[in-house]
């Protein structure tokens, strides 16, 4: 089983600052297979990237994606107030299916 | 549109099965080509993938939850269901269902989930 690890555990930054978000993997994963997800709090997580860098419908650009092999990023280029919230990374794989990071936390400094 | 509404219990003793719905609008379960998800996420902590299913093949589970977890589909009604057994306090969270898209090229990923359901295990 691919294990993820997301580093830092919390990023505590100003609105209009930039995030940098890291997910490592156990092993190395298809760039295809890996994805990210915003999640308020009380609200179901939300799709953002796909294929580490491919944007879901009408996530802004400001949230970009690259990586491969073990070390992938998710970069939020200038934070807006909506942005602060819990970040995972997934990868698909043959078993146990999906598995999930345990979550960077982006809070208001 | 798609969009999925989870139904069901939300407390439920230990050592009983919990049986949660998931009812699918904007998109057709039976002529989908999509599989249909169950993921929970205990209080405080993170997204833990139960299994899935495919209308025509069979479901696919997480080997821990395994001998525990039957997910099925009903095409007629635009559901689908988990039944979870032998419960325990362990198994207190909120429990999502949702949409898995995608395929080998352009990889596999849950684009729309429902709004999740507090499920607490007590006594």
């Amino acid at each position: 089983e691919i294990v993820l690890t997301q580093s830092p555990g919390t990023l505590s930054l100003s609105p209009g600052e930039r995030a940098t978000l890291s997910c490592r993997a156990s092993q190395s994963v298809s760039s295809r297979y890996l994805a990210w997800y915003q999640q308020r709090p009380g609200q179901a997580p939300r799709l953002l990237l796909y294929g580490a860098s491919s944007r879901a419908t009408d996530i802004p650009d400001r949230f970009s994606g690259s990586g491969s092999g073990t070390d992938f990023t998710l970069t939020i280029s200038r934070l807006e107030p909506e942005d602060f919230a819990v970040y995972y990374c997934q990868q698909y794989g043959s078993s146990p299916g999906f598995t999930f990071g345990p979550g960077t936390k982006v809070d208001i400094k | 549109q798609v969009q999925l509404q989870v139904s069901g219990p939300r407390l439920v003793k230990p050592s009983q099965t919990l049986s949660l719905t998931c009812t699918v609008s904007g998109d057709s379960i039976s002529s989908s080509n999509d599989y249909w998800t169950w993921i929970r996420q205990p209080a405080g902590q993170g997204l833990e993938w139960i299994g899935r299913i495919y209308t025509s093949g069979s479901p696919d589970y997480n080997p821990s939850l395994k001998s525990r977890v039957t997910i099925s589909v009903d095409t007629s009604k635009n559901q689908f269901s988990l039944n979870l057994s032998s419960l325990t306090a362990a198994d207190t969270a909120v429990y999502y269902c949702a949409r898995e898209a995608g395929d080998f090229w352009s990889g596999y990923y849950l684009d729309y989930w429902g709004q999740g359901t507090l499920v607490t295990v007590s006594s």
